[in-house]
């Protein structure tokens, strides 16, 4: 099983809300990753977490919070969001060693209006 | 310099025909090496790993040639279902995966 699981699967927000992203995997993956995608340009890093742990902040503005409650899931908290937000959310999740590959779920298409 | 780099496309080719992608990374420290591709509006997805030896699954075959730090990707028998964009990865260690700008494929009937 090589599945990832993204919740909600569309997100519209006003620039006031606060909202959550959520994703699983039962892989037994150590690292999981969120990724911001825009149109036509490749994911880009936001955040990855190691054994629970944030290991990589890619300087992401504070109105997106991750955590890891555990080693199966990872949410992102979302507040006071800017229309520039509005993208293809990605989590992904890997072995966290070199070698092993990444998964990726279906991701949340977020809009902010 | 852009870390990882890919031919910018897009590529337009009819069914049947064979195409080359090509990839090239800046870390020489670079420890392993993946194409994945990504339909329109959905997630990445893994086609293959890339070893040094080379390696080919049914119409997918990918190089690695680690001195010239150059990965390919070539697709014989295109069919309307490879039209995608295939993004080079490079996990540089661990948890840094760099990704290329992805060359998009348009397969023609």
């Amino acid at each position: 099983d090589t599945e990832v699981t993204q919740t909600p699967k569309h997100l519209v927000m006003g620039m006031t809300n606060k909202k959550s992203l959520k994703c699983e995997q039962h892989m037994g993956h150590r690292a999981m990753y969120w990724y911001k995608q825009k149109a036509k340009k490749p994911p880009e890093l936001m955040f990855v977490y190691s054994y629970e742990k944030l290991s990589i902040n890619e300087s992401v503005p504070s109105r997106f919070s991750p955590e890891c409650p555990n080693s199966s899931l990872l949410n992102l908290h979302l507040h006071a969001l800017q229309p520039e937000d509005s993208a293809l959310y990605l989590c992904a999740s890997s072995q966290g060693r070199s070698g092993y590959e990444q998964y990726f779920g279906p991701g949340t298409r977020l809009t902010v209006t | 310099r852009k870390e990882v780099e890919q031919d910018p496309g897009p590529f337009n080719v009819p069914e049947g025909a064979t195409v080359a992608f090509n990839c090239t990374y800046s870390n020489s420290a670079s420890q392993s090496f993946f194409w994945y591709r990504q339909d329109c509006r959905k997630e990445p997805k893994l086609l293959m790993s890339v070893y040094s030896s080379g390696n080919e699954d049914g119409r997918f075959t990918a190089q690695l040639n680690r001195a010239s730090q150059y990965i390919s990707l070539l697709i014989r028998d295109s069919k309307l279902s490879d039209s995608a964009t295939y993004l080079c990865v490079v996990n540089e260690y661990g948890q840094n995966f760099v990704f290329g700008p992805g060359t998009r494929l348009s397969v023609l009937p």
